[in-house]
């Protein structure tokens, strides 16, 4: 059964800082990996996708970085800001291919301090 | 922001009796999703519909079923509802199996 960790479960920087959050997958037979971004009380933003068969994915400050055979993900924020405060949730496709079955790790926390 | 509404956004509601969840799209896209939020649990998925009439299982489906007989609509029914299902639940759209998922603002539900 797949299982997806998020590490830390809570992390709070000053404005400007980089930062690194991390995800780990049991079973590394994914299709994609998905990382998505929660404010409190609302639903799930996407904020980047990254097929099985790519190594990375970036959008703005955002870098998503793929090692299947390892099993882990990286999700990197160049210089943060008070406005990236949210939960960062991390998922993986698996099961059968073509229904998108995800398999969501329980989140890292973050907030950015001004 | 992909038009996905639910309703209701919030439900009291006693054991034993059932409720039923809306999630509307006006994206038209094929696959919708129901999951649910616990603490320490993240997003496990109830059901999930690949079509019109077309839909199955996720992960946690006891005490749950679907239906969807629109596109633009997909019903979640809790037949007679027990506390252990009270917790957000989230539905989600997605166009094809590889694009991103779009998800609903929730439904708080509690069980009394």
């Amino acid at each position: 059964k797949q299982e997806v960790t998020q590490i830390p479960a809570a992390l709070s920087v000053p404005e400007g800082e980089n930062l690194v959050l991390n995800c780990s997958f049991t079973d590394s037979a994914i299709y994609n990996l998905q990382w998505f971004r929660q404010d409190p009380g609302k639903g799930l933003t996407s904020l980047l996708l990254i097929q099985s068969s790519q190594r990375e994915q970036t959008s703005g400050r955002l870098n998503a970085s793929l090692d299947k055979s390892s099993g882990r993900s990286t999700l990197y924020i160049a210089a943060s800001q008070p406005g990236d405060s949210a939960t960062y949730l991390c998922a993986v496709e698996a099961g059968a291919r073509g229904f998108q079955k995800l398999v969501f790790g329980t989140g890292t926390r973050l907030l950015v301090s001004p | 922001d992909a038009g996905i509404t639910q309703s209701p956004r919030h439900k009291v509601t006693e054991t034993g009796t059932p409720v039923t969840l809306r999630c509307h799209q006006t994206e038209n896209h094929r696959y919708m999703y129901w999951y649910r939020q616990d603490p320490g649990h993240g997003l496990r998925l109830i059901h999930y519909s690949y079509g019109v009439k077309d839909t199955d299982k996720g992960e946690v489906s006891d005490g749950y079923s679907v239906s969807r007989s629109k596109t633009e609509d997909f019903l979640l029914t809790l037949e007679s509802a027990t506390s252990s299902q009270t917790s957000v639940y989230f539905c989600a759209i997605s166009e094809v199996y590889n694009q991103p998922q779009h998800f609903g603002d929730g439904t708080r539900l509690s069980i009394l």
